[in-house]
């Protein structure tokens, strides 16, 4: 069984801390999702990462994912109240069930002003 | 319509009754999955339509579990003699193909008393 193992599960900084939250495996993937969800809604995709050692940045989130494609990070600058919320990643399968996506159980942020 | 659409947004039935949960996907996607999360816990897969192919049922916990879609089109999740550890929300998300990420709807939040 593929796992995506997410941490910390919880995290609770000040506004203006950086973060940086882990999503590890030890299957590799043929890409890596980052997801946000607000409490009441669903989650919303921040990024796919599809090369070993890529970067990606999105304002002030940067995410990678490892050489092997096995695992992946997401580091906030700065954090602010309005990045509060649950970070889920999820990875893509070669082929398979699930529709190709494997979820991990998410970092629950919480940023206090 | 621009988004995912579930509906209703929330659900409180009785132990024993069934209930319907309604998706209507982003027009044009072909995959449609439905996904279960507990109160504080991660997405745990539930079945995978692609297009006309026979579905992914293989995360349904029970034979009390079912869901249909018409075409790529809407999808309905049917939950029979309710119980309540099926209380959560039930997300359904949409994809076009390839490794694009899923659009998520609102969810349904299923409360069995």
């Amino acid at each position: 069984t593929q796992l995506l193992e997410q941490s910390p599960q919880f995290l609770s900084i000040q506004e203006g801390e950086n973060l940086t939250v882990y999503c590890n495996s030890s299957s590799v993937f043929s890409s890596l999702q980052w997801y946000r969800q607000e409490p009441g809604e669903g989650p919303v995709l921040l990024v796919t990462v599809v090369t070993g050692g890529e970067v990606k940045k999105l304002k002030r989130l940067t995410f990678q994912f490892g050489d092997a494609r096995k695992d992946s990070s997401l580091h906030i600058t700065a954090a602010q109240p309005g990045d509060t919320g649950l970070y889920l990643c999820a990875g893509g399968k070669y082929g398979g069930s699930q529709g190709n996506l494997i979820f991990g159980k998410g970092t629950k942020l919480s940023v206090k002003p | 319509g621009a988004g995912v659409s579930q509906s209703p947004s929330n659900k409180v039935t009785e132990k024993g009754k069934d209930v319907e949960l309604r998706c209507d996907p982003i027009s044009g996607h072909t995959a449609l999955y439905w996904y279960r999360q507990r109160l504080g816990q991660g997405l745990e897969f539930l079945i995978y339509f692609q297009g006309n192919s026979a579905p992914d049922k293989s995360g349904l916990p029970s034979d009390r579990f079912s869901a249909e879609r018409t075409g790529e089109s809407v999808s309905t999740l049917t939950i029979q003699r309710t119980q309540q550890e099926d209380s959560a929300v039930y997300l359904c998300a949409s994809r076009f193909t390839g490794i694009q990420g899923y659009t998520f709807g609102s969810g349904t939040r299923l409360t069995v008393v």
